[in-house]
């Protein structure tokens, strides 16, 4: 079945730092891509999202492109803030499976000062 | 537009009780989701309603586990005879039905069984 691989955090990264998390996915239709953010204590919020490939989904400074060839949706933000610390989730969606989100196990963020 | 909301925010219950959550979802979107969350992982998938029909069970959804969505609008998960593994978070989240329609999520129910 469909599913998605994210690297495993935590990562912690000083103020300002570029950061990259990796996702990749496994896939038998042309899902859409997503990815969340999950601060402590909360839902989830959708940062950004992609439908289709070379699409680039973008996001309070994030983004992330949909590259079918490589099957990855890697998340990336130039300069890190803390208030950026938080969970963050890739996903997937399939309409020929009704929709529903699956999602990779989260990379936890840090970021210090 | 008042976002996805569910009820309680947290319950703690003993084993053996039965709990039921509801979940309003957004006005217009016809499409509501289940999912949990145990700490550290990822959401999983439960189960799917589009308007009231249920299209979509998981096989994590045992058989102590029931939803439903009688009038295509607010939905109740309810979990009998609960176990301590069913300790998690509970989230609900609802959409429009399209290629790529953002999921929105409420901010879940914490179930701690004790």
């Amino acid at each position: 079945g469909d599913s998605v691989t994210q690297m495993e955090g935590p990562v912690t990264l000083s103020e300002e730092a570029f950061l990259t998390i990796n996702c990749t996915y496994t896939a038998t239709g042309y899902p859409s891509l997503f990815w969340y953010v999950q601060y402590p204590g909360e839902g989830l919020q959708l940062l950004l999202k992609a439908t289709k490939a070379d699409d680039k989904g973008s996001n309070k400074g994030f983004e992330a492109t949909y590259r079918k060839e490589t099957t990855s949706f890697h998340l990336e933000k130039g300069s890190v803030q803390v208030s950026d610390s938080a969970v963050y989730f890739c996903a997937l969606s399939d309409q020929n499976q009704g929709g529903k989100l699956i999602f990779g196990q989260g990379t936890e963020l840090s970021v210090k000062p | 537009d008042t976002g996805v909301s569910q009820d309680p925010r947290h319950k703690i219950t003993k084993r053996g009780q039965n709990v039921t959550f509801r979940c309003d979802p957004i006005s217009e979107h016809n499409r509501l989701y289940w999912y949990r969350q145990t700490l550290g992982q990822g959401p999983e998938f439960l189960t799917y309603f589009q308007n009231e029909a249920q299209l979509e069970k998981s096989r994590l959804l045992s058989d102590r586990f029931s939803a439903e969505r009688p009038k295509g609008s607010f939905s109740t998960l309810e979990i009998q005879r609960t176990e301590q593994g069913d300790s998690a978070m509970y989230l609900c989240a609802s959409s429009t039905q399209g290629t790529g329609n953002t999921i929105y999520f409420g901010e879940g129910s914490w179930l701690t069984v004790v």
